[in-house]
């Protein structure tokens, strides 16, 4: 069975860093694109980025480029969402998703496994 | 960058109704759109993908049409467990997009 697996809840302080975690099990963790979905309170869905594990390859959003890093490490089948300076504005609840295709040319397909999400909390 | 608009933005229902949810891009995606559900407190599950193929598991009240820029969600004859929010998504390019949302609730 696919799982995807987050790490918990997080309470932070303006300008403190995090690193959340998402743990893959039950499939082929590096051939599979891994995203980062944001909902902020009452909100919508949001793409952060994306990572291809096999390589580490990295694609942003735009509104998101250069505000957050999106690593993964193979050995252990985690995809990591890294802030070095956090903002009020960043709190929101966050989900890591596997694309539903293989590889790296995965064109077919949306989300079809996702975490539980990690409540990230920023506040003073 | 592909904007994707929802409309309603809430829909009322009474249980045993057809629903039509409705989602427009802001230009064409052929039939690389995907939908999906979400209840409060969880995570969403995709429905459907390639804008009329249900994912796995999904029941057969739930289907999918259009291509290019318009797009419908009909979910028939809604039961109980069917009200919720449900997004639409490209992903014809990047950055991939969602759609707003469209809340059914009961009426």
């Amino acid at each position: 069975e696919v799982q995807l697996v987050q790490s918990g809840a997080e309470v932070k302080k303006p300008g403190e860093s995090l690193k959340i975690s998402c743990e893959g099990g039950g499939y082929s963790f590096t051939n599979y694109w891994i995203a980062w979905v944001r909902q902020m309170p009452e909100k919508g869905l949001e793409w952060v980025g994306s990572i291809y594990p096999g390589d580490s390859h990295t694609t942003y959003s735009p509104s998101f480029q250069g505000q957050v890093t999106i690593s993964a490490d193979r050995s252990i089948n985690t995809a990591y969402l890294q802030w070095h300076s956090l903002k009020a504005s960043d709190t929101a609840m966050y989900y890591c998703a596997k694309r539903q295709c293989s590889g790296w040319y995965c064109t077919v397909g949306g989300f079809d496994s996702w975490g539980q999400g990690t409540l990230v909390t920023v506040s003073s | 960058e592909t904007v994707m608009t929802q409309s309603p933005a809430t829909l009322s229902v009474s249980p045993g109704e057809t629903g039509t949810l409705s989602c427009r891009a802001s230009q064409s995606i052929g039939s690389k759109l995907a939908w999906y559900q979400q209840k409060p407190g969880q995570a969403p599950r995709l429905l459907i993908y390639g804008a009329s193929v249900r994912a796995t598991r999904v029941p057969d009240g739930f289907s999918g049409s259009g291509s290019g820029t318009e797009f419908t969600l009909t979910i028939s004859s809604l039961q109980s467990e069917d009200f919720a929010v449900y997004y639409c998504q490209q992903y014809n390019d990047w950055p991939l997009t969602f759609g707003g949302g469209t809340k059914v609730e009961m009426k």
